[in-house]
């Protein structure tokens, strides 16, 4: 079956700017999350959504928003874009809420702002 | 707060050298364990996970790790090394019921043929 697909796979944006990314998780998983990974701090959770409900948010600005639609895709949105958004913004798929299923990761959405 | 320590971060081994790489987490309470790896190019892939049971949990491509309550530390081991291993290791936990995963910095492992 397909993997967990992110598009774009590379972004490039202004400082000021927005920018959407998307989210396909596995056929039939219900949770997705989202990470951002820099060198800097590493891989950190930005939140979790779950039959179109957000059940968890890490330590990211208000700026850091999502949701899930009823496929169960998702979307992450930055505002008023900053150079240290640059990352890689990874999803990851669960078949539902919770971590005894494990998690699979998508290639990620390479952002970078300039 | 709550932390994930990867004490080596760059590893260079040679062909069939036994691996064992340290991961320690800070939390008292229940946690849920993983070892991540990401091989150059690709996304992060599971290696391995310990939910309960058995501490001695074994994963894909021959690897293994040890859940060590008393010690906090979840190490991965391989008992022989391929130049293929080479590639991003990276330790993760969930406590409790809290689903978001905490990772620690990650262990870069160059295997040299």
């Amino acid at each position: 079956k397909a993997g967990v697909t992110q598009t774009p796979r590379y972004l490039i944006k202004t400082r000021g700017q927005q920018v959407t990314l998307s989210c396909s998780p596995i056929s039939g998983h219900r949770s997705v999350s989202w990470y951002q990974q820099t060198p800097g701090q590493g891989l950190q959770f930005l939140f979790e959504y779950f039959s179109e409900t957000q059940r968890n948010k890490g330590n990211f600005p208000g700026r850091f928003s999502g949701r899930q639609f009823s496929n169960s895709r998702s979307e992450m949105n930055v505002s008023t874009l900053e150079l240290g958004d640059s990352a890689l913004y990874l999803c990851a798929s669960s078949p539902g809420q919770g971590t005894i299923w494990g998690y699979t990761f998508g290639s990620g959405t390479r952002l970078t702002v300039v | 707060a709550q932390s994930v320590s990867q004490h080596n971060h760059h590893v260079i081994l040679s062909e069939a050298a036994s691996l064992e790489l340290g991961c320690n987490y800070s939390y008292g309470g229940t946690v849920n364990l993983f070892w991540y790896v990401q091989y150059p190019g690709q996304h992060l892939q599971l290696l391995l996970k310990y939910f309960s049971g058995d501490p001695l949990v074994k994963g894909i491509k021959g690897f293994e790790a040890e859940f060590i309550k008393s010690k906090f530390s979840f190490n991965l081991r391989k008992p022989s090394v391929q130049w293929s291993d080479t590639a991003e290791y990276f330790c993760a936990v969930t406590l409790d019921s809290n689903y978001q995963l905490i990772w620690g910095a990650g262990t870069k492992l160059i295997i040299k043929p």
